[in-house]
């Protein structure tokens, strides 16, 4: 059981839009802010936004972010094939051993 | 560039302790701001973080794991290792490296190892 909530799943066409939920609470999103990971099959996770809304050199602005309370969302827009992945959120949790937490992993289907 | 590398045992037996090694090219375990993290993912499954040290050799460790868990560093060889004791089936995972970024309120992992898979059986 992941310490932050996802959405199993969600599917859009190409070239549209989609949103993946983050749910925490008061002692991980609420306090901290997030990233968000982007995890092709058979390889690594890799970083898309930290800080809530920033993005690594090279991430396109297709992919954005942002933090409400205790709740973050990712979006990307003009879906592409290649986008077809797992995308994890990822904060600091202050209550348990200070350490990191995630959640548990969106499969996004680009139909 | 920044690169980090994981390397250990691909087979264990249950019972016996795991000893990880990640190797880190193209920054300094000496850093400020930055250190290391384990975080594993077992088949179709989520990402869960294990324990991260930090250049001032601080650490920090999963409450669920933590009796089970230690890591260190070796800053002149650029290496970062995880024990794990008393290896069990549901321990079997691929173990990923990650470099942490982090200030006051912030903490995120900015370069990850390809992952080594760690099956545990007999």
């Amino acid at each position: 059981q992941s310490v932050l909530t996802q959405p199993p799943s969600v599917s859009a066409a190409p070239g549209q839009k989609v949103t993946i939920s983050c749910s925490g609470s008061s002692s991980n999103i609420g306090n901290n802010y997030v990233s968000w990971y982007q995890q092709l099959p058979g390889t690594a996770p890799k970083l898309l936004i930290y800080d809530n809304n920033k993005r690594p050199s090279g991430i396109p602005d297709r992919f954005s972010g942002s933090k409400s309370g205790t709740s973050a969302t990712l979006g990307i827009t003009g879906l592409q094939t290649g986008d077809e992945a797992d995308y994890y959120c990822g904060t600091w949790d202050s209550s348990l051993s200070a350490g990191g937490v995630f959640g548990g992993g969106t499969k996004l289907t680009v139909l | 560039q920044v690169t980090l590398k994981e390397s250990g045992p691909v087979l264990v037996k249950p019972t016996e302790t795991l000893t990880l090694t990640c190797t880190v090219s193209g920054f300094s375990l000496s850093n400020a701001r930055m250190g290391v993290s384990w975080i594993r993912q077992p088949p179709g499954k989520a990402l869960e973080w294990l324990a991260h040290i930090f250049s001032n050799d601080e650490k920090s460790y999963s409450t669920s794991l933590k009796s089970r868990l230690t890591i260190s560093k070796d800053t002149s060889k650029s290496q970062v290792v995880l024990t794990m004791t008393n290896m069990d089936p549901v321990d079997t995972a691929t173990y990923y490296c990650a470099r942490i970024v982090a200030a006051a309120g912030t903490g995120f992992f900015d370069y990850w190892g390809q992952g080594t898979l760690v099956t545990v059986s007999s």
